[in-house]
């Protein structure tokens, strides 16, 4: 059965650093390219990051980018989103989510990890 | 960036009932449009991409039809296990985005 399992989420203070990470189960994950999509309470769903299978591929939402940083290890089955420089606004549900067509759409979803930036 | 808004917000209707949604592109997409269903503390499922193709394993009851800005998005019949949130999302262009939901219940 396919899975993804986020983890890494939690409490942070404004300014600072977390890594999420997502442990894929049940494809062949170094054959897909990956979104990461967060739900916040005031916009809704948000698609913040693509990575494909090589990695040669990578985007960022506006608001992410040059702070966070998506990266995998098809070795273990991983994806990461390392997230510095946080603020109250990056206080989101965090989704990893499988590209089957690389095309930004997602087939499969992870339940999400929740990270709360506040002082 | 391409605004995605749908409506209702909201809809309350009984089990046998149709349920359409729309959702509504600021700019033409082609049908690089899907649907999807997430439930309380549940991963969000696909149902439909490129507008109106339906998902392995997703009843038949659900559809989609639509292209350029305007989509919709059927319950043929509603079932109790049909309440939950559905959004849209257009992968048409970067970023990707979202529409704002629709929750549907059971009346």
């Amino acid at each position: 059965e396919m899975q993804l399992v986020e983890s890494g989420g939690g409490v942070v203070q404004p300014g600072g650093s977390l890594r999420l990470s997502c442990a894929a189960s049940g494809f062949t994950f170094s054959h897909y390219t990956m979104n990461w999509v967060r739900r916040t309470p005031g916009k809704g769903l948000e698609w913040i990051s693509y990575i494909s299978s090589s990695s040669g591929t990578i985007y960022y939402a506006d608001s992410v980018k040059g702070r966070f940083t998506v990266s995998r290890d098809n070795a273990k089955n991983s994806l990461y989103l390392q997230m510095n420089s946080l603020r109250a606004e990056d206080t989101a549900v965090y989704y990893c989510a499988r590209d089957r067509r690389s095309s930004g759409w997602s087939d499969h979803w992870g339940q999400g990890t929740l990270v709360t930036v506040s002082s | 960036d391409i605004q995605m808004t749908q409506s209702p917000s909201s809809l309350s209707a009984s089990v046998g009932d149709r349920v359409t949604i729309t959702c509504q592109a600021s700019q033409d997409i082609s049908n690089y449009l899907s649907w999807s269903q997430q439930k309380p503390g549940k991963a969000p499922k696909a149902l439909i991409y490129d507008a109106s193709t339906l998902e392995t394993g997703v009843p038949s009851r659900f559809s989609g039809s639509g292209s350029g800005t305007d989509f919709t998005f059927t319950i043929s019949s509603l079932q109790p296990e049909d309440i939950g949130t559905y959004f849209c999302q257009q992968y048409d262009t970067l970023p990707f985005t979202f529409g704002p939901g629709t929750k549907v219940e059971i009346k």
